[in-house]
């Protein structure tokens, strides 16, 4: 089965710098690559998300891009803030969806005021 | 919208007892997956259902099931409870089966065991 690996597993980052965390998966035949964000207390939310057909993806602040040939996609958050502090989790889906989502392990990300 | 909807939050049972949690999907969303968050093993898949129909399953034993009614709305079972089941369960819902569409999690059932 697939297997996603993210790094780094903690973050600390000054207020207005850029923070990325990056994962690697393991099945060339993944191709959908959600980032959820979990608060304290609170469900995964989906933050952002690519597919395989593209490259790069941006939603204001944060950004994806996807490497298929290395296996690797990253998150970069720019102009951070502190309620950007969370835990981040990637995962990857081989798109049939056999085997639902596989998640990284998670990457708590600290906004140093 | 009313985004994911479980319950209920939190829940203590003791061990050898079964549990019963309770999700309601988005509306219009007709595949509900359920995932177990735990902080040794993280975010594991567990089962999807699709029209009332399971289409997938993650490798977990036959103690854990689950079910979907007509309104797409679905319960998990687990029974014969194990300490180790203790862990925060999670619902998610999309428009369409599979997980290569984009799922919505709930806030989840926190499941503590003694």
């Amino acid at each position: 089965g697939e297997n996603v690996e993210q790094h780094p597993s903690t973050l600390s980052v000054q207020e207005g710098d850029s923070a990325v965390i990056k994962c690697t998966y393991s099945d060339s035949a993944s191709n959908y690559f959600p980032w959820y964000k979990q608060e304290l207390g609170k469900g995964p939310q989906l933050i952002i998300d690519i597919r395989s057909n593209v490259g790069e993806k941006k939603d204001q602040r944060i950004a994806v891009t996807l490497n298929k040939t290395a296996k690797h996609f990253s998150l970069h958050i720019t102009e951070t803030q502190p309620e950007d502090s969370a835990v981040y989790f990637c995962a990857a889906s081989l798109g049939g969806g056999a085997d639902g989502l596989t998640f990284g392990k998670g990457t708590h990300l600290i906004i140093q005021p | 919208k009313a985004g994911v909807t479980q319950t209920p939050r939190y829940l203590i049972k003791t061990r050898g007892q079964q549990v019963t949690l309770s999700c309601s999907p988005i509306s219009g969303h007709r595949s509900v997956s359920w995932y177990q968050q735990t902080p040794g093993q993280g975010l594991q898949f567990l089962f999807e259902y699709f029209s009332e129909t399971q289409r997938n399953k993650g490798n977990f034993p036959g103690r854990f099931s689950g079910r979907q009614f007509s309104n797409s709305r679905s319960e998990m079972n687990v029974s014969t409870l194990e300490l180790g089941d203790s862990a925060l369960y999670l619902c998610a819902s999309s428009q369409l089966q599979g997980s290569g569409n984009t799922i919505y999690f709930g806030e989840g059932s926190w499941l503590t065991v003694v």
